[in-house]
């Protein structure tokens, strides 16, 4: 079964404001982990990765953080902006040439 | 340069028949993955290629398989379709620099619809 999960399915969010979505993962051998986007009728789009000897990375608008302790991942939208409105997952590899994806949270910002 | 390509796009079946998707992945990577979505199950992943060898494969019956060529293109092929295959196959490629740079880039997928 699948090893990374979200923890809610979805998340409305006023336009302009924060968004956070979370991810919990249960490989501990897991060294690499990526959040994509994925749109209505489109595959998923690569939006910022991390390995595993970090805890933060910063991309344009967005952050993930990476606690390996809990084993917890989240991904950070800064002022969420309409065309953010999409499935968002995490995604783990365990160096298997394959990623491990969870169930995703759709976001939904409101104008 | 030019993204995954993946043809066709729209697909209908009928149970029983036989299917053969296609992927082009970006050029120069020689990393080709596929995977299945459904809204019960998600993203599922099916085989990983790498120079023609398939490295990995995910728990998936024997009627679907896949191939890689020279040119880094890929196939895959699922036999004697059943309703329950109906789902978005999407393909991903990566340049696969080495571990743990293993950034896959997804295709917009084929939608395969078995009746």
């Amino acid at each position: 079964g699948e090893s990374v999960g979200l923890h809610l399915p979805t998340l409305s969010v006023q336009e302009g404001d924060n968004s956070i979505i979370n991810c919990a993962y249960s490989n501990s051998a897991s060294d690499y982990f990526i959040w994509y986007k994925q749109e209505s009728g489109k595959g998923p789009q690569f939006i910022i990765d991390i390995r595993s000897n970090m805890d933060k990375r910063q991309g344009q608008r967005v952050t993930v953080l990476l606690n390996k302790t809990v084993k917890h991942l989240s991904l950070q939208i800064a002022a969420t902006q309409p065309g953010d409105s999409a499935v968002y997952f995490c995604a783990e590899n365990k160096g298997d040439y394959k990623l491990s994806f969870g169930a995703g949270t759709t976001v939904t910002v409101r104008a | 340069k030019a993204g995954v390509t993946q043809t066709p796009r729209y697909l209908i079946k009928t149970r029983g028949q036989q299917v053969t998707l296609s992927c082009s992945p970006i050029s120069g990577h020689r990393s080709v993955s596929w995977y299945q979505q459904t809204p019960g199950q998600g993203l599922q992943f099916l085989f990983e290629y790498f120079s023609e060898t398939q490295r990995n494969k995910g728990n998936f019956p024997g009627r679907f398989s896949g191939r890689q060529f020279s040119n880094s293109r890929s196939e895959m092929n699922v036999s004697t379709l059943e309703l329950g295959d109906s789902a978005l196959y999407l393909c991903a490629s990566s340049p696969y620099i080495g571990p743990p740079e293993e950034t896959q880039y997804f295709g917009p997928g084929t939608r395969l619809l078995v009746l």
